[in-house]
């Protein structure tokens, strides 16, 4: 089975400072794809970032960021200068390959910026 | 290009009743996915439709159904509604039924059962 551990529930910052979320993920397949979402208070989910298991480059995309490390089965987020736009609930997921296709997602971190 | 609709957005239904939620994917993609989220159980999958067929199905019981029609468009109904079945359903779409795609989400349809 597969299982997507965010054990950071809440976390607040102030304006400017960085943040890394952190995502732990579990599964028995050796290709399957990570997510990033995020879920602004309006409700709805928005994509930040695929990453499938052979690319373990890290990625930078303006002030977003994520590390990907096989060895450690991790998918950090880092936020840098976060703005109070930031604030949201933030979603890892993971998505196998045959019976494990399903999108599993995390409990989620619901990051609050102070202006 | 429009993203994902859903209706209704809200929705107040008591026990026992059934309900049904509609979802319009993003024109051109062929897959579409329902996800149900409650602040104890989090995000979960219910099932996943492509090309009319279900393709895969989560844990919830047989009260959850879907379909789904020759234009993408998407259905999920819940009969017999219980209590617990209050949450933020989400319908998903991507371009093609491939664990690589991205999934783009709707708004939701929030659903109390009163």
């Amino acid at each position: 089975a597969q299982k997507v551990t965010q054990a950071q529930t809440e976390i607040s910052v102030v304006e400017k400072e960085d943040v890394t979320l952190d995502c732990v993920y579990e599964t028995r397949d050796t290709t399957y794809y990570l997510f990033w979402y995020k879920q602004p208070p309006s409700g709805e989910l928005v994509f930040l970032i695929r990453r499938n298991s052979f690319d373990e480059q890290n990625e930078i995309s303006g002030r977003y960021s994520w590390n990907f490390q096989k060895s450690t089965s991790s998918f950090n987020f880092t936020i840098t200068a976060s703005q109070v736009v930031d604030s949201a609930v933030y979603f890892c997921a993971l998505r196998g390959t045959g019976a494990n296709s399903k999108l599993t997602f995390g409990k989620g971190i619901t990051l609050s910026v102070r202006p | 290009k429009a993203g994902v609709t859903q209706t209704p957005r809200y929705l107040i239904k008591t026990r026992g009743q059934q309900v049904t939620l509609s979802c319009s994917p993003i024109s051109g993609h062929r897959s579409v996915s329902w996800y149900q989220q409650t602040p104890g159980q989090g995000l979960q999958f219910l099932f996943e439709y492509f090309s009319e067929t279900q393709r895969n199905k989560g844990n919830f019981p047989g009260r959850f159904s879907g379909r789904q029609f020759s234009n993408s468009r998407s259905e999920m109904n819940v009969s017999t509604l219980e209590l617990g079945d209050s949450a933020l359903y989400l319908c998903a779409s991507s371009l093609v039924n491939s664990v690589y795609n991205e999934q783009f989400f709707g708004p939701g349809t929030r659903l109390t059962v009163l």
